[in-house]
């Protein structure tokens, strides 16, 4: 069973197009951390978020988390090459126990 | 500043054949993660070290599956006996502190293991 559902899988978009993508659950998480990685490269955190409603911008990127803290997403706008990577979901849940991450999406974006 | 390093960055190695995997941590941080991230897959956890507390194996999916972390900074992976079901990339983490809720968790570029 996968605690964090990603979608899309993939995705393929044209240079200056907004895209969304979105990270589920039917678990709480006590935080949801969104990270990007390139071919060949670790993951990269991105933002954290830890309250419910919260909203976090990073440029061109916006992130939210629910209000129940099950899920969350990522809306890019105007998106641009450098854009491309995989965007991977992670939750945080008490107890210090292990992050759980989704399976990404894969951000393919066209000049 | 120097970042997570990790070493090899490939290797190949034939079914039955134990391997090492190093980790060297950034400077200073006190927790180190091991994931391996499948073909199509998440980050898989494996194991967590944190200060000189028990670490937690919870992760491993096999007894063929060992780490240890030496004098609180460098680690190594060790897979026994290797399956081709063990190929995968092999990625190390640091933190400064051991909240794995909330902190910042830095990548190496991981080891893309491949058992033929």
């Amino acid at each position: 069973t996968q605690l964090l559902e990603q979608s899309p899988q993939f995705l393929s978009i044209q240079e200056g197009e907004n895209l969304t993508v979105y990270c589920n659950s039917s678990s709480v998480f006590s935080s949801l951390q969104w990270y990007r990685q390139e071919p060949g490269e670790g993951p990269v955190l991105l933002v954290t978020v830890v309250t419910g409603g919260e909203v976090k911008k990073l440029k061109r990127l916006t992130f939210q988390f629910g209000d129940a803290r099950k899920d969350s997403s990522l809306h890019i706008t105007a998106a641009q090459t450098g854009d491309t990577g995989l965007y991977l979901c992670a939750g945080g849940r008490p107890g210090n126990t292990p992050l759980v991450f989704g399976k990404g999406t894969r951000l393919s974006v066209i000049a | 500043g120097a970042g997570v390093s990790q070493s090899p960055s490939n290797k190949v190695t034939e079914k039955g054949k134990d391997v090492e995997l190093r980790c060297d941590p950034i400077s200073g941080h006190t927790a180190l993660y091991w994931y391996r991230q499948s073909l199509g897959q998440g980050l898989e956890f494996l194991i967590y070290f944190q200060g000189n507390s028990a670490p937690d194996k919870s992760g491993l999916p096999s007894d063929r599956f060992s780490a240890e972390r030496t004098g609180g900074s460098v680690s190594t992976l060790t897979i026994q006996r290797t399956q081709q079901e063990d190929s995968a990339v092999y990625l190390c983490a640091s933190s400064l502190a051991g909240d794995r809720v909330i902190d910042t968790q830095y990548f190496g570029p991981g080891t893309r293991l491949t058992v033929l």
